[in-house]
């Protein structure tokens, strides 16, 4: 079955600089891949998705995430973090053949110096 | 606008106690799942369907039941409701594109059992 690791439970970035939050997924083929962001006391929303094609995918607020076969990960990235990034990140993975069912990664909580 | 919508917000029950937690999309998908939301799990799929009057299991389907009596509304209930099922519970519909899903949540409900 198809898994995903967050390895970072937690990262604290000062506003401004840039960021990267961590992913390691486990499937033998391609998968789909997710991150989503969780604001304070509010439900998923969806940053991004990759889809197979091109490696570096663009989504919302300048972020965007690197799929690496070779490395069986999608590490999410941002040039330059805002305060309002403050939030928790969710990588998740889906197999077409699985019924499309997401699998979740542990989730990575920003923190935002300001 | 895309909305799921989850009733109650908040909700305390005793052991033992029957709780049935609600969620209605607009979204017109066929999809709709039911997650957990714990410290150190991530999300965790309870319950899903795939259409009105269809209900499948998930990761962690015991102790919880699910109904779907229509496109719009999917239930999670819990019969005995113990301390171990205290968590935050997201609801979510999908949409299916390109042979990958996304994922739309509610708010979420947090429960406490006593």
């Amino acid at each position: 079955a198809q898994s995903v690791t967050q390895p970072d439970a937690r990262v604290t970035v000062s506003e401004g600089a840039s960021l990267q939050l961590r992913c390691k997924y486990s499937y033998f083929g391609t998968p789909y891949l997710f991150w989503y962001v969780q604001y304070p006391r509010q439900g998923l929303q969806l940053l991004l998705k990759y889809y197979p094609g091109d490696p570096v995918v663009q989504g919302v607020n300048g972020f965007e995430a690197e799929f690496s076969k070779s490395n069986s990960s999608f590490h999410l990235r941002k040039a330059s973090v805002h305060w309002s990034d403050w939030a928790v990140y969710f990588c998740a993975v889906s197999i077409r053949n699985m019924g499309y069912k997401l699998t979740f990664g542990t989730g990575t909580s920003l923190l935002v110096d300001p | 606008e895309a909305a799921v919508t989850q009733s109650p917000r908040n909700k305390v029950a005793v052991t033992g106690g029957k709780v049935t937690l609600s969620c209605n999309q607009t979204n017109n998908h066929n999809n709709m799942y039911w997650y957990r939301q714990d410290t150190g799990h991530g999300l965790r799929l309870i319950h899903y369907s795939y259409g009105a009057g269809s209900t499948e299991k998930g990761d962690i389907p015991d102790g919880y039941k699910a109904s779907r009596p229509s496109q719009e509304n999917f239930s999670l209930i819990l019969e005995l409701a113990t301390p171990s099922q205290t968590s935050v519970y997201f609801c979510a519909s999908g949409d299916v594109n390109w042979g990958a899903e996304t994922l739309y949540f509610g708010s979420g409900t947090r429960l406490t059992v006593l």
